[in-house]
Parts: C-alpha cells; structure tokens; sequence
C-alpha cells in the first residue's frame, strides 16, 4: 500500500512565522504535490516537483516555497505566516508515467494562522 | 481561470437512488480525468478514473461518463448508501505534461439520506 505521511494533523502558528510542512512518501514515486483545499474553491495546486530538487509553481504560489532534497520528502514552507493561509494543506504523490495516473494523498495538515 | 468546474456545491439523494455529479472543463489537452472521494478530516482517495479513449469506465457501483465533444464528464453512483456522503471532486491531467499535475474542480459535497 502507498503511504503518504504528513507531519502534523493540525498546526496553530502565529502571524510572521516560518512554518514548515513535511511529506514523506514510502513509494519511490517521482511526483510529488501539495495542495490547500479551501471550502467553494476545490484543491489547488500550490508547488509540485517532478524530481529531486526539481520544482515549479503550481497555481498558487505566492507566499510558499518548497524543498525537496531527498526523492521520499517534499517540505511546503511558509515563509512568514499570514491568516489568509489558514487552510488544510494536503500533499501526494504519483509516479511518473507519463501522466495517467492517480495521486495518493496524505491525511492533510490543518493549518491555523493566528 | 477555474479549468475544471463542479458547479452543484451540493447535492442530496435518498439511500437506493441514483446519485450524478457533474464535472466540466475547458482545456482541450486533458486527457485523462479522475474522481476522488473526501471525509473531513481526511486525505481524499481515488474512486475511478477514464481515459479519453474511453466514453465510459464501471466499477461496482461507481460508473464514469466522458463526453469530450462537450467537455463533460459524469460519475454515476447506484445505488447509493449513506457511507457514500463525502465530498467528490473531480480532477483532470495531460498525459503529454509528463508531471502527472492534477487539476481540481471545486468539490460536490454528496449527501444520502437513510
């Protein structure tokens, strides 16, 4: 079974702090997402990498950047904290086929900015 | 630019009936298209995907539907049973991408009633 783990269940972190979201995948899979979902708007797409240290925007960047240093993790980083990113942030991965195929998704992170 | 909509925020059917969500979208290059199911709290997961090749894809009891002359596409629920009501979005990729990035629509929150 693939198993996409995140960090944290729920996160409250204050205006202006860094916040850091991690997700490992146990499945050698290339692709690897992170979405928020907000309530009316659907999953969006804010980063995505298709390799190691690879990485391009997505629909939503602004205010995020990411990392991804080894093929199993993909960290989703709020530079400085803001409220309008209070949101449930979800992360996946697939592998590369081509496209084709279905993303496994982690159980999300809640994320409170206060 | 929403390129994947889901226009019915919500829908609501009787336990043994039919459920249908609709799924629209405006770019021509997608050619495969997928539906997830979403509990709160939880990570969404992959119901049934279709590529378009394909006009239908059955599962049990999940049919999807692709009519690409109008850009549309329809998962069939029958019968339905309270354990089906989530939210189910539906999502579209570009095989010739080769990232394997899933577009969202909005979300169709789904509701059956014993």
């Amino acid at each position: 079974d693939v198993k996409v783990t995140q960090s944290s269940r729920y996160l409250v972190k204050r205006t202006g702090e860094k916040v850091f979201l991690e997700c490992v995948q146990d499945m050698d899979h290339e692709n690897m997402f992170w979405y928020r979902q907000d309530p009316g708007l659907g999953l969006r797409l804010i980063y995505f990498s298709y390799d190691v240290k690879m990485k391009e925007k997505g629909d939503i960047p602004e205010g995020y950047s990411v990392s991804r240093e080894k093929k199993e993790r993909f960290s989703l980083i709020l530079e400085s904290a803001s409220t309008n990113q209070t949101s449930m942030y979800l992360c996946a991965s697939s592998p590369e086929t081509g496209g084709g195929t279905e993303a496994f998704f982690g159980q999300g992170t809640r994320l409170t900015v206060v | 630019d929403q390129q994947v909509k889901q226009n019915s925020p919500s829908l609501s059917v009787q336990e043994g009936r039919i459920s249908i969500l609709n799924c629209d979208y405006t770019n021509s290059m997608f050619d495969y298209f997928l539906w997830y199911k979403k509990y709160p709290a939880e990570g969404p997961t992959f119901l049934i995907s279709i590529s378009s090749i394909k006009d239908k894809n059955e599962d049990g009891r999940f049919t999807v539907f692709l009519n690409k002359s109008a850009k549309h596409l329809s998962l069939h629920i029958v019968p339905s049973q309270p354990g089906d009501s989530a939210v189910y979005f539906c999502a579209a990729s570009a095989r010739s991408s080769n990232t394997g990035k899933l577009i969202f629509g909005q979300g169709t929150t789904l509701q059956v009633k014993p």
